[in-house]
């Protein structure tokens, strides 16, 4: 079956620590999206990218990177610089343009301890 | 004013009622609208694109309203697992060139038995 999938599920990062976030999909999606979601809070854009080798910033970038290295794959960065980084956190991808929607992962819950 | 607004509830309904939401969006230029469920603690999940024309999927009624830039959604005979957050979402279309889609806050539906 076609779909995304992010891993690990459930991530714990020391003060101080990078850790990555892997998002990978089979579904030959151009585009591909990071968000974030705080409880109670909507979905906030990291980064996305809408062709390999080609990635832009979204609304609250800051302490994060990505690279698109291939067309399947957007991993997440979330550096040490990322002042709370303890979030549930998203990836998407979509066939290109934003007419049929997005797909999601199903997630990775990053705790800081 | 906020991109895409929504009534955060919670709406807590009994099983079989008819819920309505409503959601407020700020682009005039936005051309793609979409209705996504989420369940508590998982990924957000596409019920419905919401069509100019109004759309139908069984108990589920999608209505878009361009001139007061508002869309709705209408959930007839209630189940107990209609319980989720309901998110609108609202591509940014500037200037000519494909936005990305806003995710609102959400409205918490609870069906009750």
């Amino acid at each position: 079956d076609g779909g995304i999938t992010q891993s690990p599920k459930y991530l714990f990062r020391k003060e101080g620590q990078n850790v990555t976030l892997s998002c990978e999909q089979n579904l030959n999606h151009d585009a591909m999206y990071w968000y974030r979601q705080d409880p109670g809070q909507g979905l906030r854009l990291i980064y996305y990218s809408q062709i390999v080798n080609d990635f832009q910033k979204g609304d609250i970038a800051e302490g994060y990177s990505v690279s698109r290295e291939k067309k399947e794959s957007f991993p997440l960065t979330v550096t040490s610089a990322q002042k709370n980084p303890t979030a549930f956190y998203l990836c998407a991808s979509s066939i290109g343009g934003e007419v049929y929607g997005y797909t999601f992962g199903s997630g990775t819950r990053l705790t800081v301890v | 004013r906020k991109e895409v607004e929504q009534d955060p509830g919670p709406f807590n309904v009994p099983e079989g009622a008819t819920v309505a939401f409503n959601c407020t969006y700020s682009n005039s230029a936005s051309q793609s609208f979409f209705w996504y469920r989420q369940d508590c603690r998982k990924e957000p999940k596409l019920l419905m694109s919401v069509y100019s024309s109004g759309n139908e999927d069984g108990r589920f009624t999608a209505q878009l309203n361009r001139a007061s830039q508002y869309i709705s959604l209408l959930i007839r005979d209630s189940k107990l697992s209609d319980s989720a957050t309901y998110l609108c979402v609202v591509n940014m279309n500037y200037g000519g060139s494909q936005g990305n889609l806003i995710f609102g806050k959400g409205t918490k539906l609870s069906v009750k038995p």
